[in-house]
């Protein structure tokens, strides 16, 4: 397996304009999760999905962000209008349950730069 | 009051020594505890896992659990320069909710 993929791994763009972030999580796998980090907060979980369903979006920092998961190969974390604070490595990570308890594995990262 | 506490560092240790890395969570409902390695510039990759209370040992990791005291701490044996990275401890919190602390740098000097 190619592991989870991500795209773009870096993107740089100016303030106000639309970013699309996606991400195909491991085959089999029925959680996917995107988590934002910084050196100021760490490793943040934004959202996560179970079988394509959002379960948790409480860590979405404001109405400017949102993340879609159409089916088990796919999903996207768009932030329209972007804002320099929104500079970070965004990762997604994917995991099946097993044993009771969750193992994630985490693609490569999108390195974000808004100016 | 932050879900997963971790000293930020770094710590330094000389090669082959014992590197102790600690980590505190404040819900004393969480079951399940991590611990995963990150290199600069890497995504961060899962160790060592920890359900119960005690030790748990593979090769030259130890985790530890205290559920009472709501503290996990990871020990590396015989450091070797390779394990210069940051080491975050996560934490299920339920629902399959992963928190992660900030992390541990730990630098090994030759």
């Amino acid at each position: 397996d190619a592991g989870v993929i991500q795209s773009p791994r870096h993107e740089v763009t100016e303030m106000g304009q639309e970013v699309t972030l996606r991400c195909k999580p491991i085959s089999g796998h029925d959680y996917l999760f995107w988590y934002r980090q910084t050196m100021m907060r760490g490793l943040e979980l934004l959202i996560y999905f179970n079988n394509n369903v959002p379960i948790d979006d409480s860590g979405m920092p404001e109405d400017r962000f949102s993340a879609k998961m159409p089916n088990a190969s796919f999903s996207t974390l768009k932030i329209q209008p972007s804002e320099p604070r929104d500079s970070a490595v965004y990762f997604c990570a994917s995991s099946f349950y097993a044993s009771g308890a969750n193992v994630l594995t985490f693609g490569a990262g999108s390195r974000l730069t808004v100016l | 009051q932050k879900e997963v506490e971790q000293n930020s560092g770094p710590l330094s240790v000389p090669e082959g020594a014992i590197a102790s890395l600690n980590c505190t969570y404040s819900d004393r409902g969480s079951q399940s505890f991590f611990w995963y390695r990150q290199y600069s510039g890497k995504s961060p990759e899962l160790i060592m896992s920890i359900y119960s209370n005690g030790d748990k040992e593979d090769g030259r990791f130890t985790a530890q659990l205290n559920k009472a005291s709501q503290y996990v701490s990871l020990l590396i044996r015989d450091s070797q320069p390779s394990d210069s990275a940051t080491y975050l401890c996560a934490v299920n919190t339920g629902f399959q909710k992963l928190v992660f602390g900030t992390g541990t740098r730990l630098l090994v000097s030759p």
